[in-house]
């Protein structure tokens, strides 16, 4: 069958790193999502890899490695509006994304 | 300006009775979704749409019915509410094409409650 998981929850202090991590089985393999939900809102799009390596865009970074089906998310100078949960997906081999049930992180101050 | 939106936000309503919900999206994506993301927080597909074919999840029960008048609306019905209806429902949209990344655009969501 398919799957992914990630970790329920995570907790980490404002200013510091964190990484999120994800591992997934899949019917075929065409990219790796992560999405951010604030709560009570829709997700919304923070990176897609399909190739193996680390992508940077700012304070948020993620990595892929399709031999381990494995990603991650890391996330730099962590701030408290960055408290919500972080949703990874995969694109199997019909284009759907299959969705873990997403990594709840909490910042303290 | 809004690039996918539904309605209504929230709806209460008894077990038994029929439901609708709206969404539009001014992407001009081909493709549009309906998701369920119930209390465990876990988003489930029911119904993928392009201006060339339906696609249905075969788990989600024949109570749910999709609408779509044109490529820019995919409304979703449902018949004879259940409590376990209760969850919110996510559309979403994304462009069609090559490549194609799989981003979704997710609309506000649409809380409902089944009493």
């Amino acid at each position: 069958g398919q799957n992914i998981d990630q970790p329920t929850e995570m907790t980490a202090t404002e200013g510091a790193i964190v990484q999120i991590n994800c591992t997934y089985q899949t019917s075929g393999f065409n990219g790796l999502f992560w999405y951010q939900q604030h709560a009570g809102e829709a997700p919304t799009f923070l990176s897609y890899n399909v190739l193996d390596g680390l992508e940077e865009k700012g304070r948020f970074s993620s990595f892929l490695s399709r031999s381990k089906g494995y990603s991650y998310l890391l996330l730099k100078e962590l701030q408290m509006k960055d408290s919500a949960s972080y949703l990874c997906a995969a694109l199997d081999s019909n284009y759907q994304l299959i969705w873990g049930a997403g990594t709840k992180l909490i910042i303290k101050p | 300006d809004t690039a996918v939106s539904q309605t209504p936000k929230y709806l209460v309503t008894q077990m038994g009775n029929d439901k609708s919900i709206k969404c539009e999206q001014n992407l001009g994506h081909d493709t549009m979704y309906w998701y369920k993301q119930d209390s465990k927080k876990f988003l489930k597909i029911m119904f993928s749409y392009n201006n060339k074919e339906l696609i249905i999840n075969e788990t989600v029960p024949n109570r749910f019915s999709p609408k779509s008048p044109d490529k820019a609306h995919l409304n979703l019905h449902i018949n004879s509410l259940e409590l376990g209806d209760s969850a919110v429902y996510f559309c979403a949209s994304s462009r069609t094409g090559d490549p194609n990344t799989g981003e979704l655009f997710f609309g506000e969501g649409s809380r409902l409650t089944v009493l």
